[in-house]
């Protein structure tokens, strides 16, 4: 089975600086996805960045950027940069195909002015 | 980008009543998943509905759950009788072939007294 382990349960960092939120999953799977999912106070699952297992290259989206390490079945989410508004908790995720989603028990982000 | 919505936007009912939690999707997609979150823990695959039928389903969607799609593009997650335990966030999710990705509905707010 599936299973997706963050192990930081709260992170802060200061506002302007970068932080690395750490992710982990165990798959035996060679075609999959993994995902980093904001949520903020409003409950709702913003989808933040996503990395295809097939593609070396890590993938970046503006401030947001990861560090997939396919071997170690590593997948950290660095945030450069820290805005106020990035406060949230986030949630790293599996899936495979058209599977569902294997969700992490997320890590509580506090930004600090 | 696909759009989902749900509603209600928050639900409160008795323990022991029926409650039914509409998702609809903007356009018309063949994958469906309904996803639950307890309030502080991770989010849970629930099932996943294709093609009109229960595709997959995990150890929570027991007998007092069932889904549908009653007029072709509305879904819904029915739960006959209500527990204390059933209060959580439930969260829609339609896969999209051409974005190869998930999109998750703003969630429902269900609360149980």
């Amino acid at each position: 089975a599936q299973t997706v382990t963050q192990s930081q349960p709260e992170m802060s960092v200061q506002e302007a600086e970068t932080v690395t939120l750490s992710c982990t999953y165990d798959t035996s799977e060679s075609d999959y996805y993994l995902f980093w999912y904001k949520q903020p106070p409003s409950r709702q699952m913003i989808l933040v960045i996503r990395q295809e297992a097939y593609k070396q290259q890590n993938a970046t989206e503006n401030r947001f950027s990861v560090n997939f390490q396919k071997a170690a079945k590593s997948f950290s989410l660095k945030i450069s940069d820290s805005q106020l508004g990035d406060a949230a908790m986030y949630f790293c995720a599996y899936r495979s195909a058209y599977d569902d989603m294997r969700f992490g028990a997320g890590t509580r982000l506090t930004v600090k002015p | 980008e696909p759009e989902v919505t749900q509603t209600p936007s928050h639900q409160v009912t008795q323990m022991g009543q029926e409650v039914i939690l509409r998702c609809v999707p903007i356009s018309n997609h063949l994958y469906f998943y309904w996803y639950r979150q307890i309030l502080g823990q991770k989010v849970e695959f629930l099932v996943s509905f294709y093609n009109n039928e229960i595709s997959e389903k995990s150890e929570i969607f027991d007998d007092q759950f069932s889904v549908e799609r009653p007029d072709g593009s509305n879904f819904t997650l029915k739960i006959r009788s209500t527990k204390l335990e059933d209060s959580a966030m439930y969260f829609c999710a339609i896969h999209t072939i051409s974005y190869n990705e998930q999109f998750f509905g703003p969630g429902t707010r269900l609360t149980v007294l």
